[in-house]
């Protein structure tokens, strides 16, 4: 069962370069999210989705944009890469919005570098 | 300004002994609480959580209380044991719903080690 897997893990970039953090998830869970967690902070949502179709912002979505074409997959896009974004960046699902019946489940992460 | 706060960046503990992680809230609207525990290169897991209607919530060894008035909450884990070393965060959120922008507001983190 592999719940919800992010690729890459690492990566170093340019300043003004862009890149896809690819998010998939197989346990058909309908909400869908973005957080990036800066070093000594808590996680802060980026983007998230409540399903197919369907994206909205959360509270840091300045320099990202999302896409939600099938149920499984989520990816996050940064246009043009910033040392600001420096960061991990951890994408979750959870199968409704209801945390008091299931929580969210979290990747691994991916480690990004802007230099 | 930080809704969820979580004061002490770490704690070293007994193997063996209580562990206690506390967590402070500013928002008066959060009415859901979790603790999720995180291991170095991995994402945060769903350890426990607790609503607003009720002050205590347990789980094996991991017990989290909630004092509403005090707008606190603490993680209890009891006995200690070395996997239990980790970061924990506590997160909360409004009307039982994690989901959308309101999303889940997290703690810092503490970063918890259990000494042999």
């Amino acid at each position: 069962n592999a719940g919800v897997t992010q690729t890459p893990k690492f990566r170093i970039l340019k300043i003004g370069q862009s890149m896809t953090l690819q998010c998939t998830q197989d346990m058909n869970h309908n909400y869908m999210y973005w957080y990036r967690q800066d070093p000594g902070m808590g996680l802060k949502l980026i983007y998230y989705s409540v399903g197919a179709g369907i994206t909205d912002k959360g509270e840091v979505p300045n320099g990202y944009n999302v896409s939600r074409s099938t149920t499984e997959d989520f990816p996050l896009r940064l246009e043009l890469a910033a040392p600001s974004q420096t960061s991990v960046y951890f994408c979750a699902s959870s199968y409704s919005g209801q945390v008091s019946n299931q929580p969210q489940h979290f990747g691994d992460g991916t480690r990004l570098s802007i230099l | 300004d930080q809704q969820v706060k979580q004061n002490s960046p770490s704690l070293s503990v007994q193997e063996g002994r209580i562990s206690i992680l506390n967590c402070d809230y500013t928002n008066s609207m959060f009415d859901y609480f979790l603790w999720y525990k995180k291991y170095p290169a991995e994402g945060p897991t769903f350890l426990i959580s607790i609503s607003s209607i009720k002050d205590k919530n347990e789980d094996g060894r991991f017990t989290v209380f909630l004092n509403k008035s005090a707008k606190h909450l603490s993680l209890h884990i009891v006995p200690s044991q070395p996997g239990d070393s980790a970061v924990y965060f506590c997160a909360a959120c409004q009307g039982k719903t994690g989901g959308g922008a309101d999303g889940l507001t997290f703690g810092k983190g503490t970063h918890l080690i259990i000494q042999p």
